[in-house]
């Protein structure tokens, strides 16, 4: 069945320095990708998001690129700062079906 | 403060016990949906409803039983639940059924099941 995986499940990175997290979808037909961010004891809640018809996005120090012969995506964080530390949701989505995928605990060291 | 808000915050109940979850959306959105968040599946999807019509049942157990009696108010109705159900109940809705729209999630309610 449809299903996305999200890599790593944890990553550490030094303060000022950069993160990225990787998603691979397996349905073709899948055509939005958000990444959501969830802080301790807070709601979800959208960070960015792509379309199929485009290849990056970009929104300060967030970006996400997709690549839809490969089937994957990827969030990229630049001089991440302490707010940064979150956990990080990927989904895929098509018209009527979502999935999302397994969460990244992403931690900004001092 | 989003638009969409869940009651009660925090629940604890026995495995005998029926309660209900309650989740409200001031957006005017069409589509609803129930996620279950544990540290075993981080945000797994139970539920959606699109224009009050139930549009997917994830394999969730009969003990859960959703209501949708207007766009803009979603139950879910708790009834012998296990242990293993205790977790982190989040509503969301979006402007229409999954496409490229965001999904505003609710604060969730803290279920503890003794």
């Amino acid at each position: 069945g449809e299903n996305v995986e999200q890599h790593p499940s944890t990553l550490s990175v030094q303060e000022g320095d950069s993160a990225v997290i990787k998603c691979t979808y397996s349905d073709s037909a899948s055509n939005y990708f958000p990444w959501y961010k969830q802080e301790l004891g807070k709601r979800p809640q959208l960070i960015i998001d792509i379309r199929s018809n485009v290849g990056e996005k970009k929104d300060q120090r967030i970006a996400v690129t997709l690549n839809k012969t490969a089937k994957h995506f990827s969030l990229h964080i630049t001089e991440t700062q302490p707010e940064d530390s979150a956990v990080y949701f990927c989904a895929a989505i098509r018209d009527d079906k979502i999935i999302f995928g397994k969460g990244t605990r992403l931690h900004i060291l001092p | 403060e989003t638009g969409v808000t869940q009651t009660p915050r925090h629940l604890v109940m026995g495995m005998t016990n029926k309660k209900s979850l309650k989740c409200e959306q001031h957006l005017g959105h069409n589509a609803m949906y129930w996620y279950k968040q544990s540290a075993k599946k981080p945000l797994e999807l139970m539920f959606v409803y699109s224009l009050e019509e139930r549009v997917e049942n994830n394999s969730v157990p009969s003990r859960f039983s959703p209501e949708c009696p207007n766009s803009s108010h979603l139950f879910l109705h708790l009834h012998t639940l296990q242990p293993e159900d205790s977790a982190l109940y989040l509503c969301a809705s979006s402007q229409v059924l999954a496409g490229p729209y965001e999904q505003y999630f609710g604060p969730g309610t803290r279920l503890t099941v003794t």
